[in-house]
């Protein structure tokens, strides 16, 4: 079965620092990842997908199927990147489509 | 575009109790996903509706919930009789085909006492 491993439930930068928060997954497919993000008060949402290979927000994210993982990183951390982050896996089904297993998720807090 | 519409917003029973959550999807998107997100956990798929269709209920506690979707748009999730472990919040997403972009509702955060 799939999974999604995020190690670090809590991730405390200073602002200008460099973040990455970790994230590993085991599936035996091919892999479709995303990471999504919920601001505070605010909707789940996507922030990028491995297959669009663009920078949102600074962040970046790069598919490393040798060590399957998926970290997110961004060079210079901003307090608006305050946020809990999800990694999550995207796995065909039968019947059709895809369904997504999310991580526990690491809450990023950039301290001033 | 309107985005995804849950309500109620909070709701908090008595266990044995029942409950209802009601979400109104983005128009147009065919795709429509529950999950049930635990305090401390990512949200875990519950079930995902193609159309009026269901394409997944894997992890559906089938003896105690279920859900429907309503002429391929609306869709409640019932819970009866709920226990201690559902208090959650349940998420209601939507997108355009199932290997899209998902856009998630507000919520519903479900106390069971």
């Amino acid at each position: 079965a799939q999974r999604v491993t995020q190690p670090e439930k809590l991730l405390s930068v200073f602002k200008g620092a460099p973040v990455e928060l970790k994230c590993n997954y085991s599936y035996s497919g091919s892999p479709e990842l995303f990471w999504y993000v919920q601001y505070s008060r605010q909707r789940l949402q996507l922030l990028l997908r491995h297959i669009s290979r663009e920078s949102i927000k600074g962040f970046t994210a790069d598919l490393n199927k040798g060590e399957t993982s998926f970290h997110l990183k961004k060079p210079f951390a901003q307090e608006e990147d305050s946020a809990m982050y999800y990694c999550a896996l995207s796995v065909w089904i039968t019947g059709g489509g895809n369904k997504l297993t999310f991580g526990t998720g690491t809450q990023l807090k950039v301290e001033l | 575009e309107a985005g995804v519409a849950q309500s109620p917003r909070y709701k908090i029973i008595e266990k044995r109790q029942s409950v209802a959550f009601w979400c109104n999807p983005i128009s147009g998107h065919a795709t429509l996903y529950w999950y049930q997100q635990i305090l401390g956990q990512g949200p875990k798929l519950l079930i995902q509706f193609q159309n009026n269709g269901v394409v997944d209920d894997s992890q559906l506690p089938k003896d105690r919930f279920s859900a429907e979707r309503l002429k391929g748009v609306d869709s409640t999730l019932k819970i009866q009789p709920a226990k201690l472990e559902d208090s959650a919040v349940y998420l209601c997403a939507s997108s355009t085909s199932p290997s899209y972009e998902q856009y998630f509702g507000p919520g519903t955060r479900l106390t069971v006492t």
